[in-house]
């Protein structure tokens, strides 16, 4: 069965550092997703990808979050210049058109030191 | 902003008995409902889902309801089975103003053998 599937599994990194997390979507779908979970917090909309520009975006996504499609098959999010408050799963997700599921890859854990 | 809200952490069930999570929005613009299943260190995974024109869908042991009228949602469980123990998420999403998931704090099911 199709999966989204995301690495690393764990990223520990330092404040200020750079961090790129990377997901690979479910091959035919056409919307993509990040979203992440503070310990302890419910899960968080980051922004929505759709046709190769960002479609919407929380107030959590500011200028240090960037996403990208590189080519056919990654989805990348960036995160400039790490703060210990980025720490947090954070999962990406696809579907392959609206009024559709979105299925979850499992996670990346990421710490900021 | 608590637009979903999931007013029980925990719910513990025997097995075989049938297990009721509940779910509460505010926002009346959601017109699609999802739950998904949770276990620690995975990504949410997909279970069902109801759009706002149907007050019930059914797949295999589990069943949504959807009360608009109270802003309530509801899953079912039966029979509950030991495997089903994890957290729950029920989510929403307006699609008019796009395809992002408000995700509700989630409701932690044990189902005791």
């Amino acid at each position: 069965e199709p999966e989204v599937t995301q690495t690393p599994s764990h990223q520990v990194t330092q404040m200020g550092q750079e961090v790129i997390l990377r997901c690979v979507p479910i091959s035919n779908h056409l919307y993509f997703y990040w979203y992440r979970q503070i310990l302890g917090q419910k899960v968080e909309f980051l922004v929505s990808f759709y046709n190769n520009e960002i479609s919407e975006k929380s107030e959590i996504f500011d200028d240090q979050f960037s996403v990208e499609r590189p080519d056919g098959s990654n989805f990348t999010l960036k995160i400039r210049s790490t703060k210990l408050e980025d720490s947090a799963m954070y999962f990406c997700a696809s579907m392959l058109a609206v009024y559709n599921e979105q299925f979850f890859g499992p996670g990346t854990r990421l710490t900021v030191l | 902003d608590q637009q979903v809200k999931q007013n029980s952490p925990s719910l513990s069930v025997q097995e075989g008995r049938i297990s009721i999570l509940n779910c509460d929005y505010t926002n009346s613009m959601f017109d699609y409902f999802l739950w998904y299943k949770k276990y620690p260190a995975e990504g949410p995974t997909f279970l069902i889902s109801i759009s706002s024109i149907k007050d019930k869908n059914e797949d295999g042991r589990f069943t949504v309801f959807l009360n608009k009228s109270a802003k309530h949602l509801s899953l079912h469980i039966v029979p509950s089975q030991p495997g089903d123990s994890a957290v729950y998420f029920c989510a929403a999403s307006d699609k008019s103003s796009g395809d992002k998931l408000t995700f509700g704090t989630g409701t932690r099911l044990a189902v005791r053998p």
